[in-house]
């Protein structure tokens, strides 16, 4: 079956972009029929969709965090990336890649999830 | 932007009991595009229901949705202990754009 798995520093200070990656396995990225997503959640706290990339490159991202964000596909070796600018401590969370239904919006699987810590 | 509302925050039953956790939509939501997760502590989210009423995989039949509109409902029958967990609804609107609730905490009472 599909499984997911972030990877990336687990430390980022202020104003620094965090980067992360997520590797597809079990499935390809370029299957039409879904939407590459990350999702984040501060410590304790709740989801919060950030965007999502298509296999063709397209993207939607959300509209609090669109100035900061960039999500990319490579194909060629099955993953998604994440790139967050300008961080600050509000950014610390636990950083989901997920895949989503194209037709019907539901997320599944998801990764296990890798926590960032946004600190000096 | 939707924004989804769920309650109670908090929900204190015991095994064998049954749960009705409510999401409510700040305007109308299509029941196609409605989801509930189940998350652990240290886990990530678990699909549960997709469609507003169709069951994921391996999802047990003890976990059932229901609603329309602005209003929906996630049902436990009879609670087994592994049941207890924050439960989360979502929408996928227009933009596309997905927003989630706030979740509701099952505890054991």
């Amino acid at each position: 079956q599909v499984q997911l798995q972030e990877s990336g520093p687990g430390l980022v200070k202020p104003s620094e972009t965090l980067s992360l990656t997520c590797t597809v396995s079990g499935g390809s990225v370029s299957s039409g029929s879904y939407y590459w997503n990350w999702i984040r959640q501060p410590p304790g706290k709740g989801l919060e969709w950030i965007g999502y990339v298509y296999y063709s490159g397209s993207t939607n991202y959300n509209p609090s965090l669109k100035s900061r964000i960039s999500i990319s596909v490579d194909t060629s070796k099955n993953q998604i990336s994440l790139k967050l600018s300008s961080v600050t401590a509000a950014d610390t969370a636990v950083y989901y890649c997920t895949r989503g239904s194209r037709q019907r919006g539901w997320f599944d699987p998801w990764g296990q999830g890798t926590l960032v810590t946004v600190s000096s | 932007e939707i924004v989804l509302t769920q309650s109670p925050g908090t929900l204190s039953l015991s095994p064998g009991e049954r749960a009705t956790l409510s999401c409510r939509a700040s305007e109308s939501v299509s029941s196609s595009y409605l989801a509930w997760y189940q998350q652990k502590p240290g886990q990530a989210p678990r699909l549960l229901i997709y469609g507003a009423f169709s069951r994921a995989t391996g999802i047990p039949d003890r976990f059932s949705g229901s609603g329309s509109g602005t209003d929906f409902t996630l049902t436990i029958s009879r609670l087994e202990p592994e049941d207890f967990a924050v439960y989360y609804c979502q929408q996928y609107g227009s933009s596309p754009q997905y927003t989630f609730g706030q979740g509701t905490k099952l505890e054991i009472k």
